[in-house]
């Protein structure tokens, strides 16, 4: 079943802004991850997130966790025409939190 | 460079065949996964399994059934294709259960005529 709902679902910027975009699940996780498709690819692993960390970082990514939200938000800063992709996030949760549910994903589109 | 690798990148199956997608990684990761993906439904389990020979359904196994013979291959079996299988199918693996982060294949795009 799907775990996390990405918003908004699409997102249209300038090259040189930010790109932020939002997870949301349902019930309590071990680790959140976000992943980027480029168009008809395979899903490439961006960065993960455990439940008791509040930020991470990965060159130009930013990805917070609020648990008490249940939620989790990727910023992109400086976006490039090579981040034209859709994002995803994932949770893995209980004792199989190796297995990953995925939402429907964000598509963003960078304007050069 | 680490790798996993689907036989096909699109393949074009006729209702009722058995369809066979392989899938081979050659990082020596534990657990192997099976996905398909649908405009507007994300990416949906199939199947996975986390040691060879071992396997668990995901969220939707039904019309689908796999094979874990070696730790490097997983292959998912469409055991009489049907226009609803029509779909991308990826194929994803992880070192470990505590080591999560997958690295995906390619995809298989699979119409079913």
């Amino acid at each position: 079943s799907q775990q996390g709902e990405e918003d908004p679902q699409a997102l249209s910027i300038q090259e040189g802004e930010n790109a932020t975009m939002n997870c949301s699940y349902k019930t309590s996780i071990n680790n959140l991850q976000w992943y980027r498709q480029n168009s008809g690819r395979g899903l490439v692993h961006l960065i993960l997130i455990r439940s008791n960390e509040r930020e991470k970082h990965s060159g130009r990514l930013r990805v917070t966790l609020d648990t008490s939200k249940k939620s989790s938000s990727l910023l992109i800063t400086a976006s490039r025409a090579a981040d034209t992709a859709s994002y995803f996030c994932a949770t893995g949760r209980g004792s199989n939190d190796y297995k990953l549910s995925f939402g429907a994903g964000t598509t963003v589109t960078v304007r050069a | 460079d680490v790798k996993v690798t689907q036989s096909s990148r699109y393949l074009v199956k006729r209702t009722g065949e058995k369809v066979f997608l392989e899938c081979v990684q050659d990082m020596d990761h534990e657990n192997m996964f099976w996905y398909r993906q649908d405009p507007g439904l994300g990416l949906r389990l199939i199947y996975f399994s986390y040691d060879v020979k071992m396997k668990e359904k995901g969220d939707i196994p039904e019309g689908y059934s796999v094979s874990r013979e070696k730790k490097e291959r997983f292959s998912l079996i469409l055991e009489s294709a049907s226009t609803n299988q029509t779909s991308m199918y990826l194929c994803a693996s992880s070192l470990s259960r505590s080591n999560y982060g997958y690295t995906f294949g390619s995809g298989t795009r699979l119409t079913v005529v």
